[in-house]
């Protein structure tokens, strides 16, 4: 079966401190793609990142980075010199994509309080 | 830019009424999803529909049914509401996802249900 396990509920941080989302996924398939998605107060999600299994390079977009690492199943996420902006929900996601039809797993979300 | 409308963002509903939830998507996208958003669970898929007339059972689709008449609309339909649907629902919609691609979603702001 197919999981993803966000173990972090809430975190609250001071603006301008770094922080890290964590996210655990559990798969048997060898081809998947993972997903981060922010969730901002206005409730649309919003697509972040995607990340093939095969493909185990750290990414960086500006202040965002993404770590994948396979041999502890994790897609971490980490937001440098956080603002009050990045306050919102967000999910880590999996699709597998060897069996069947292709659905979303989401985790149960991270809410991150970025307070000035 | 991909758009994915639903009708109404928040509605007031009492027990045992018929609820219609809307949603439209403007990319010609083949896939289309309802998700249901509740603290601390998540995003849970309820219904999935591929192709027109086409509609496919998520991990909770127990009170609910959908309808797929045109490719762009996807209806949820709530027979006869009850306080335990109360919660967010979320409208979604992917292309097809072929070799190399990975289903990336794209969400609709949500519609908040309170029954009553």
């Amino acid at each position: 079966a197919q999981k993803v396990t966000q173990a972090q509920t809430e975190i609250s941080v001071v603006e301008k401190e770094d922080v890290t989302l964590d996210c655990v996924y559990e798969t048997r398939d060898t081809t998947y793609y993972l997903f981060w998605y922010k969730q901002p107060p206005s409730g649309e999600l919003v697509f972040l990142i995607r990340r093939n299994s095969f493909d185990e390079q750290n990414e960086i977009s500006g202040r965002y980075s993404w770590n994948f690492q396979k041999s502890t199943s994790s897609f971490n996420f980490t937001i440098t010199a956080s603002q009050v902006v990045d306050s919102a929900v967000y999910f880590c996601a999996l699709i597998m994509m060897n069996t069947g039809f292709q659905k979303l797993v989401f985790g149960t979300g991270t809410r991150l309080l970025v307070s000035p | 830019d991909v758009k994915v409308t639903q009708s109404s963002r928040y509605l007031v509903k009492r027990t045992g009424e018929k609820v219609f939830l809307e949603c439209v998507q403007d990319m010609d996208h083949e896939n289309m999803f309802w998700y249901r958003q509740d603290p601390g669970l998540g995003l849970r898929l309820i219904y999935f529909s591929y192709d027109v007339k086409m509609k496919e059972k998520g991990d909770i689709p127990e009170g609910y049914s959908v309808s797929r008449e045109k490719k762009e609309r996807f209806s949820l339909i709530l027979e006869s509401a009850s306080t335990n649907q109360t919660s967010m629902y979320l409208c979604a919609s992917s292309p097809l996802a072929g070799a190399g691609d990975g289903g990336e979603l794209f969400f609709g702001e949500g519609s908040r249900l309170t029954v009553l």
